[in-house]
């Protein structure tokens, strides 16, 4: 069965350090979405990627999608303690509309 | 505009009982899915609604059921509850475009304790 695997499970940084997730799919996706989670909170959306090797940018987030559609990164410049939370990709399975969720990436920053 | 609403926020029940969850999605959706999110974990999709139908079902018992209605909003069902149960019950909405993993939009979820 698909499988989306994230690295690290867990990640602690000094605020001002950067900070990158990693997300590997055993399908080719057809997109790649990343969500955030609070403590406490919901998964909130945060980017879609749909091309091949496509790369976008959110402020200090950078999003790449790698070039066979299997991987994607996330990577957070000077992080701040408001970007403390679990950062989870996505991606649809073959021909389904629903979304397969990675493993998540915890992320705690030292002020 | 208001988003994605799901109600009770908190639900305490003993094994065996039956719950129902509702949802209703943000304005202008009409793709309604269902998550169960375990402790530390990734939300797990328990199915789909799209025109009133299931439209996809992740691995989960028939115990689990559900309903869309007329307004677009939910119900999940979840019969002979288990301890293994306890979860964060998520609905997701989207607009339905390219039917290959829409952008969803998450409620705050319902928690629920199995006891």
């Amino acid at each position: 069965g698909q499988q989306v695997m994230q690295i690290p499970q867990y990640q602690h940084v000094q605020e001002g350090e950067d900070f990158t997730t990693y997300c590997n799919s055993s399908t080719t996706l057809s997109n790649i979405q990343w969500y955030k989670q609070r403590p406490g909170g919901h998964p909130v959306f945060l980017i879609q990627l749909v091309k091949s090797g496509e790369v976008k940018k959110q402020k200090r987030l950078t999003f790449q999608f790698g070039e066979a559609k299997k991987n994607s990164s996330l990577h957070i410049t000077a992080t701040q303690t408001t970007d403390v939370g679990t950062y989870f990709c996505a991606g649809p399975p073959t021909g389904a509309n629903n979304l397969f969720f990675g493993t998540g990436t915890r992320l705690t920053v030292i002020p | 505009d208001a988003g994605v609403t799901q109600s009770p926020t908190h639900l305490i029940k003993t094994r065996g009982q039956q719950v129902t969850l509702r949802c209703s999605p943000k304005s202008g959706h009409d793709t309604v899915s269902w998550y169960q999110q375990a402790l530390g974990q990734g939300p797990q999709f328990i199915f789909q609604y799209y025109e009133e139908e299931e439209r996809q079902r992740g691995n989960f018992p028939d115990r689990f059921s559900g309903h869309q209605f007329p307004n677009y909003s939910s119900e999940l069902n979840v019969n002979a509850l288990l301890l293994g149960d306890s979860a964060l019950y998520l609905c997701a909405s989207s607009f339905r475009t390219s039917g290959r993993g829409d952008t969803q939009y998450f409620g705050p979820g319902t928690r629920l304790t199995v006891l």
